[in-house]
């Protein structure tokens, strides 16, 4: 069974930095692309990131780039997102999502998020 | 970026009804179209890919329709489960950014 576990994810002051992680069980981990996703509190779903299976492609939302990171340890089964310089919008739950295969760019499995705040 | 807009927003329908949700991108992407459901409290599901795939273990009464710019989710007997908001999503020229739509809320007449 897939499984996706986020944690990380807790309150921030503005400006300040959290990485959240993504334990991944029950497939081939770097067989997939993978992607963070994210749902501000009671709004609709919004692309943030995806990282190729080998690590070597990364791709960004406008509203993310040049703050976030994403990277993945296919020995540890796990993907990460570095969140630098927050901001009180990026305040949502972050959803870990399993790319359908090597990057064909929609999601088959979801974890059940973890939240970031972003507040003084 | 290509833009996704849904329609309606929200839904009100009752147990049978024949429910149908549209999403319109700003410029074609193909058939390169995925629709999810989301419950409250709930991470998204996976229900249509390539527009009219149907994923595996998602009922029959769902489907989907459509390529360029408009597409369609019909569910052809609504069903109790069903109740829930919809999202569409493109991946044209299979490149990012990814765009989901607004959603569409599906409640109780």
């Amino acid at each position: 069974e897939v499984q996706l576990v986020e944690s990380g994810g807790v309150v921030v002051q503005p400006g300040g930095s959290l990485r959240l992680s993504c334990a991944a069980s029950g497939f081939t981990f770097d067989d997939y692309a993978m992607h963070w996703v994210r749902q501000a509190p009671g709004k609709g779903l919004e692309w943030v990131s995806l990282i190729s299976w080998d690590g070597g492609s990364t791709y960004y939302a406008d509203s993310v780039k040049g703050r976030f990171t994403i990277s993945r340890d296919n020995s540890k089964n796990s993907l990460y997102l570095q969140m630098n310089s927050l901001r009180a919008e990026d305040t949502a739950l972050y959803y870990c999502a399993k790319d359908m295969g090597v990057m064909d760019y929609y999601f088959d499995y979801w974890g059940q998020g973890t939240l970031v705040t972003v507040s003084s | 970026d290509i833009q996704m807009t849904q329609s309606p927003s929200t839904l009100s329908a009752s147990v049978g009804d024949r429910v149908t949700i549209t999403c319109r991108a700003s410029q074609s992407i193909s058939s390169w179209l995925a629709w999810y459901q989301q419950k409250p409290g709930k991470a998204p599901k996976l229900l249509i890919y390539k527009a009219s795939s149907l994923e595996s273990g998602v009922p029959s009464r769902f489907s989907g329709s459509g390529s360029g710019t408009e597409f369609t989710l019909t569910i052809s007997s609504l069903q109790p489960d069903d109740f829930a908001t919809y999202y569409c999503q493109q991946y044209n020229s299979y490149s990012p950014p990814l765009t989901f739509g607004g959603g569409t809320k599906v409640e109780i007449k």
